[in-house]
């Protein structure tokens, strides 16, 4: 039974570039979450989509932006990158009737922006 | 907006020695807290959960306690072995089943041989 998975791991980026990160959720879910991690920081939710709709959203500026696809997998978009940019961007899945809050988080995609 | 936060970075325990992690939390409306545990390289784990109508749940060597007076979380470590040596995050949510979780900073938990 496979877990989350993110792709890629590992990402260098420059300034005012746009970047693309993948996510498949956990066999079973449905809903996916996106949270960033700054370095020594806890994650900060970006937002969640749940039948290829955002259902919730974080204080993240529309710059970032996410899709979700029929499959469940996911995708998060960040355009115009900054230097601020640079963190750990987890994916998390659960089972959106459920609601439980139990989320299972991938390893995440390292974003370094030069 | 408000946030959950810790009251120690850092912390190292002695292995088989009992740890106390703790949190202090500011929404007073939070419902359902949960700790999740982030080893190196990888995403955070589910530990244990509790919801505002209790001050105390048991898992498998692991205590979550709440004080809603105090707006304080804790979470006790039984016996603690090497592989517990991670970071620690206590996060909050206003409803139970409401993914939109705000996380703590995080502590380090050092397991010394």
């Amino acid at each position: 039974d496979a877990g989350v998975t993110q792709s890629p791991t590992h990402l260098i980026k420059t300034r005012g570039q746009q970047v693309t990160l993948r996510c498949s959720p956990k066999s079973g879910h449905d809903t996916v979450s996106w949270y960033q991690q700054a370095l020594g920081q806890g994650p900060q939710f970006i937002f969640q989509y749940y039948e290829e709709e955002e259902r919730q959203r974080g204080n993240f500026p529309d710059r970032f932006s996410g899709h979700q696809f029929p499959n469940y997998s996911s995708e998060l978009n960040v355009n115009a990158l900054l230097l601020g940019d640079s963190a750990l961007y987890l994916c998390a899945s659960s089972l959106g009737g459920v609601g439980n809050g139990k989320l299972f988080f991938g390893s995440g995609t390292q974003l370094s922006v030069l | 907006g408000e946030s959950v936060g810790l009251h120690l970075p850092t912390l190292s325990v002695q292995e088989g020695d009992n740890s106390i992690i703790n949190c202090a939390y500011s929404n007073s409306a939070s419902d359902y807290f949960i700790w999740y545990k982030q080893e190196s390289g990888k995403g955070p784990q589910f530990i244990i959960d509790i919801r505002s109508n209790m001050d105390k749940r048991q898992g498998q060597r692991v205590t979550v306690l709440l004080n809603k007076t105090v707006k304080h979380l804790s979470l006790q470590i039984a016996a603690t072995q090497p592989g517990d040596s991670a970071v620690y995050f206590c996060a909050e949510t206003l409803d139970f089943g409401n993914e939109k979780l705000t996380f703590g900073t995080g502590t380090r938990l050092t397991i010394i041989p």
